[in-house]
């Protein structure tokens, strides 16, 4: 069975600009998430898509929306890119609820400069 | 005061030794308790699940949950070269929203 797919593996963008990153959850996930990861701060939940509807927000900027399409597949956008916003971005597939985890991605490698 | 928090490391063992791995949290409402291990350019992969108190074991791997004292542990005996990671500690609270560790970074040297 196939895994959770996230495309690019990675970008590198500059400052200013916005990016589109996409993930394809296992085939009968319905719930997606998103997070950021960085050396300092770890995992941060960015929010997570259930039946095309956002379920759960975390605490970032506007600048970061995203959506999730009937088929489950997410999206997420980050506008005016800043240099704090390279990062590695993760996306997380779960049933319904979360009770027996996620399964993640490989990730986007989003480089700011 | 994080919601959970995990000692970063790095830790480095020796081949064959046991290893331990805690996170203390602080919200006494989550229920749903994870370990992840994260490999170099890798997402997190769930390694081992627990609800409520008690142990789990999986092979090498044995998680501890300690909901009195808000404390859970992952032990990894014969440790492995291929254990070689980041583990990520989890938590699940009643919205459905994960709580994790920064990650702990393990060697185990051969």
């Amino acid at each position: 069975k196939a895994g959770v797919t996230q495309t690019p593996r990675y970008l590198i963008k500059t400052r200013g600009q916005q990016v589109t990153l996409s993930c394809s959850p296992i085939s009968g996930h319905r719930s997606v998430s998103w997070y950021q990861q960085t050396p300092g701060q770890g995992l941060q939940f960015l929010f997570e898509y259930f039946s095309e509807t956002q379920r759960n927000k975390g605490n970032f900027p506007g600048r970061f929306s995203g959506r999730q399409f009937s088929n489950s597949r997410s999206e997420m956008n980050v506008s005016t890119l800043e240099l704090g916003d390279s990062a590695l971005y993760l996306c997380a597939s779960s049933l319904e609820n979360a009770n027996y985890g996620y399964t993640f991605g490989s990730g986007t490698r989003l480089t700011v400069v | 005061q994080k919601e959970v928090e995990q000692d970063p490391g790095p830790l480095s063992v020796p081949e064959g030794a046991i290893v331990s791995l805690n996170c203390t949290y602080s919200n006494s409402a989550f229920q749903y308790f994870m370990w992840y291990r994260q490999y170099s350019r890798k997402g997190p992969e769930l390694l081992m699940y627990t609800y409520s108190s008690g142990n789990k074991e999986d092979g090498r791997f044995t998680a501890q949950v300690d909901k009195s004292s808000k404390y859970i542990s992952l032990f990894i005996r014969d440790s492995q070269p291929s254990d070689s990671a980041t583990y990520l500690c989890a938590m699940l609270d009643t919205g459905n929203q994960f709580y994790f560790g920064t990650g702990t970074s393990l060697t185990v040297i051969p």
